[in-house]
């Protein structure tokens, strides 16, 4: 069946400090979708990717599809505080169907 | 609106015991699916439905049954609950379903089974 990896599962940075996590599908997506969670909450949309190749910016946060459709990147520079949580890619190859990455938890250091 | 929202927030359980999950959303939305949440494992789809009266399973369907009676509801009941059900349950919505839609989550149940 389709599976979405995600890397790291965990993350510590000092803030100020990038960060990035990575998507690979087994199958090829029709696109993507990034959401976050914050602690305790529910998961909230991010943003979503369609095009081969695709980079999308928010803020000091950058998406990119890859060429193949296959794999996703989040990157965020200079993390703050209000960054915690966890990041998950969700692909969909299928219509009416998702596939969540396992997540990266990512803890900012003041 | 008031979105997505589910209830109860906290459950807990004796194995055995059967419940429902509640799940309800204002946004005249065509689309509706659970999750479950593990530590470590992200969200998989159990079940999801794409129109009133219309259900279909998702990843991890066994244990779980749904019904789509009306656009605004979507029940999730548990026939026996075992301990390997112990998770976070998500509910959401979108649209139509399609890849492209943006989908809203609940705030989520927090079920125990002990």
């Amino acid at each position: 069946g389709q599976q979405v990896m995600q890397i790291p599962q965990y993350q510590h940075v000092q803030e100020g400090e990038d960060f990035t996590t990575y998507c690979n599908s087994s199958t090829t997506l029709s696109n993507i979708q990034w959401y976050k969670q914050r602690p305790g909450g529910h998961p909230v949309f991010l943003i979503q990717l369609v095009k081969s190749g695709e980079v999308k910016k928010q803020k000091r946060l950058t998406f990119q599809f890859g060429e193949a459709k296959k794999n996703s990147s989040l990157h965020i520079t200079a993390t703050q505080t209000t960054d915690v949580g966890t990041y998950f890619c969700a692909g969909s190859a299928n219509f009416n169907k998702f596939y969540f990455g396992s997540g990266t938890k990512l803890n900012v250091k003041p | 609106n008031a979105g997505v929202t589910q209830t109860p927030k906290f459950q807990v359980l004796k194995t055995g015991q059967s419940m429902t999950l509640q799940c309800a959303q204002d946004m005249n939305h065509e689309y509706m699916s659970w999750y479950r949440q593990d530590p470590g494992m992200g969200l998989r789809l159990i079940h999801y439905s794409v129109g009133a009266g219309i259900t279909d399973q998702g990843e991890v369907p066994n244990g779980y049954n749904v019904s789509r009676s009306t656009t605004e509801d979507f029940p999730l009941r548990l026939l026996s609950a075992a301990p390997s059900q112990t998770s976070v349950y998500f509910c959401a919505s979108s649209k139509t379903g399609g890849s492209t839609d943006t989908q809203y989550f609940g705030p989520g149940t927090r079920l125990t089974v002990l």
